[in-house]
């Protein structure tokens, strides 16, 4: 079975700090990965995702993450957060050829002025 | 392009009713999955229908049941409601199922359940 962990439920971090939101995941097969964001009253929309390739990819906001098979984990890194990247964010998998994916308990990124 | 819109927004229901929530599909998009938000919780993967059929299941109860229309638009629907069953549920659609193709959630609905 898959399942998904979010060692971090809270992230504070000070404006234009760097920041790590960490995520695990468990199975036995090949999966993907992805990240989303939900902001305040909204609903999740996807910010990077892998599937195959370069284990390094990269979002649109400056946003990376980088898929580590030995270590099983797809930490969600920025080099420098902004105001606006208060949100919480969800690292989800998926196995390859199925139809839904398996989301982790979230990460409260909270940015501090 | 439109994207994915959820109704109601809140809800409130008593133990033991029937609720019915809707969702409108992206334009084009042959695919809808449902996942239920507990508070504090990751989405869960309720359904998805493809071109109006069954596509796969999470593991949740047959209370739990579904349609999609041709006009882009599913319902997902509850019976027997119980006081768990109190969260945001939510609508993605996606052009055609499977991980290549992104899903486009919309913002929910809050059912709470008394």
């Amino acid at each position: 079975a898959q399942s998904v962990t979010q060692l971090d439920s809270q992230v504070p971090v000070f404006e234009e700090a760097p920041v790590e939101l960490r995520c695990n995941y468990s199975s036995s097969v090949s999966v993907y990965l992805f990240w989303y964001v939900q902001y305040p009253n909204q609903g999740l929309q996807l910010l990077l995702k892998y599937l195959s390739g370069s284990t390094l990819v990269e979002s649109i906001n400056g946003f990376e993450a980088e898929f580590n098979k030995s270590q099983t984990s797809f930490h969600l890194r920025k080099p420098s957060v902004h105001i606006s990247d208060t949100a919480e964010y969800y690292c989800a998998v998926s196995l390859t050829g199925a139809n839904n994916l398996f989301f982790g308990t979230g990460t409260r990124l909270t940015v501090i002025p | 392009e439109t994207g994915v819109t959820q109704s109601p927004t809140h809800l409130i229901k008593t133990r033991g009713q029937q609720v019915t929530l809707r969702c409108s599909s992206q334009s084009g998009h042959n695919t809808v999955s449902w996942y239920q938000q507990a508070l504090g919780q990751g989405p869960q993967f309720i359904f998805q229908y493809y071109r109006e059929e069954e596509n796969g299941r999470g593991n949740f109860p047959p209370r739990f049941s579904g349609l999609q229309f041709p006009n882009y638009s599913s319902e997902l629907n509850v019976n027997a409601l119980e006081l768990d069953d109190s969260a945001l549920y939510l609508c993605a659609s996606s052009l055609e199922p499977g991980e290549g193709s992104p899903l486009h959630f919309g913002n929910g609905t809050r059912l709470t359940v008394t």
